[in-house]
């Protein structure tokens, strides 16, 4: 039962260090969201990914990759760490509208437990 | 540029009366609204939802009501329980693009016995 799994939980970097954030769902979910959790900013979305193989640009996407090689899987690269990129990052999984299979519930993102990630 | 606001940081109430989590928005494109519950050190979990075409919904001690005129919905929790404390998460997308789905700062609930 495990749902949206990421890995680390935690992390320091040192500025200008790259990192990787993987992300896994076992839900077989069309649809996978990186997202960041500043104070007072709620959620804000970085990339997302509405299948395999592909990759769009959220609301804050400077700093960041993604890729999507397998469908389970997302991954969130940071390349040259900075400060401003220290925050709870929050993945997600979900369906698409389309693919309604009844009730409004159906239609939710589920999250992952979170990576807090310090750049020094 | 935040279309989805909650203006208030903090609630506190008493354990067995009412709680209401308000949120605001501002693109008028949003046609479903969700709301979601968040505990220390765990991800977000989605708690209710709402479509723009109704203007109410009740799950159990959850009501979420939607006034569109006004692009305000409120979240009320009648009895509020201990185990509601919790940071309460609005957010809104629309029905043709839930990619992006866009939310508020949160709201801390803490109910006191």
């Amino acid at each position: 039962n495990a749902g949206v799994t990421q890995t680390p939980k935690f992390r320091v970097l040192k500025t200008g260090q790259s990192m990787t954030l993987l992300c896994a769902q076992d839900m077989n979910h069309e649809y996978m969201y990186w997202y960041r959790q500043d104070p007072g900013m709620g959620l804000r979305l970085i990339h997302y990914s509405v299948g395999e193989g592909t990759t769009a640009k959220g609301e804050v996407p400077d700093g960041y990759n993604v890729s999507r090689l397998k469908k389970q899987n997302f991954l969130l690269g940071l390349e040259s760490a900075a400060p401003s990129q220290t925050s709870v990052y929050f993945c997600a999984s979900s369906w698409p509208f389309g693919l309604w299979t009844g009730g409004l519930g159906e239609t939710e993102a589920f999250f992952g437990q979170g990576t807090r990630l310090t750049v020094v | 540029d935040q279309q989805v606001k909650q203006n208030s940081p903090s609630l506190s109430v008493q354990e067995g009366r009412i709680s209401i989590l308000n949120c605001d928005y501002t693109n008028s494109m949003f046609d479903y609204f969700l709301w979601y519950k968040k505990y220390p050190a765990e991800g977000p979990t989605f708690l209710i939802s709402i479509s723009s075409i109704k203007d109410k919904n009740e799950d159990g001690r959850f009501t979420v009501f939607l006034n569109k005129s006004a692009k305000h919905l409120s979240l009320h929790i009648v009895p509020s329980q201990p185990g509601d404390s919790a940071v309460y998460f609005c957010a809104a997308t629309t029905r043709y693009n839930n990619n992006d789905m866009r939310f508020g700062a949160g709201t801390r609930l803490t109910v006191k016995p």
